[in-house]
């Protein structure tokens, strides 16, 4: 079975800062990847995902994560926080002959202002 | 168009008895999948149904159930309520499979045990 591991658990930082959110997974075949959101009292929201070509993906408001398959990685990047970005950020993965999403543990971010 | 519909938004239980959760997805969408949300144990999958079927499900003893209706509704059943069933519960649909689509989810119900 898949797992996924994400090492920071609270993160602060000052707003225009730039932000680097690991993932890390282990799984032996293919997998496809996600990077959800979770903002204070709203439900979980994509911000991204990897199926296939070009590992570097953007998604929305400025999110942006990198593939590296050979570091089981898909480490989750934003060149300048917001205020606006606080909120628990969930890294995701699912083989692609599976049905199973596995979720890692989140990471709290915090901006201030 | 509608996003996934859970109800209810909180409930609360004693020891011992069951519950019944609803999710209504998107409507197209043929795959739910269910989750607990708490704060040891983050998100973890319950099971999801496709098509009225169960095609997975997670590491959870028998007391959590489910079913999907031929609408795509489904309803997930906690029988025996334990003090450690306290949890968010939650439900996400997309519209095909869960391996190769995005899944949009519900805000939750916020399930506690006295």
């Amino acid at each position: 079975a898949q797992s996924v591991s994400q090492h920071n658990h609270h993160v602060i930082l000052s707003e225009a800062a730039s932000l680097e959110l690991g993932c890390n997974y282990s799984y032996g075949g293919t997998v496809n990847l996600f990077w959800y959101v979770q903002y204070p009292g709203q439900h979980l929201q994509l911000l991204l995902k990897y199926f296939s070509g070009d590992p570097l993906v953007k998604g929305i408001k400025g999110f942006e994560a990198e593939f590296i398959k050979s570091k089981f990685s898909f480490n989750l990047r934003k060149p300048s926080v917001q205020w606006s970005d606080t909120a628990e950020y969930f890294c995701a993965v699912i083989p692609i002959a599976g049905n199973m999403l596995t979720f890692g543990g989140g990471t709290r971010l915090m901006v201030k202002p | 168009k509608a996003g996934v519909t859970q109800t209810p938004r909180y409930l609360i239980k004693t020891r011992g008895q069951q519950v019944t959760l609803s999710c209504s997805p998107i409507s197209g969408h043929r795959s739910v999948s269910w989750y607990q949300q708490t704060p040891g144990q983050g998100l973890q999958f319950l099971f999801e149904y496709f098509s009225e079927t169960q095609r997975n499900k997670g590491n959870f003893p028998g007391r959590f159930s489910g079913r999907q209706f031929s609408n795509s509704r489904s309803e997930m059943n906690v029988s025996t309520l334990e003090l450690g069933d306290s949890a968010l519960y939650l439900c996400a649909s997309s519209l095909e499979g869960v391996e190769n689509q995005p899944q949009h989810f519900g805000d939750g119900t916020r399930l506690s045990i006295l």
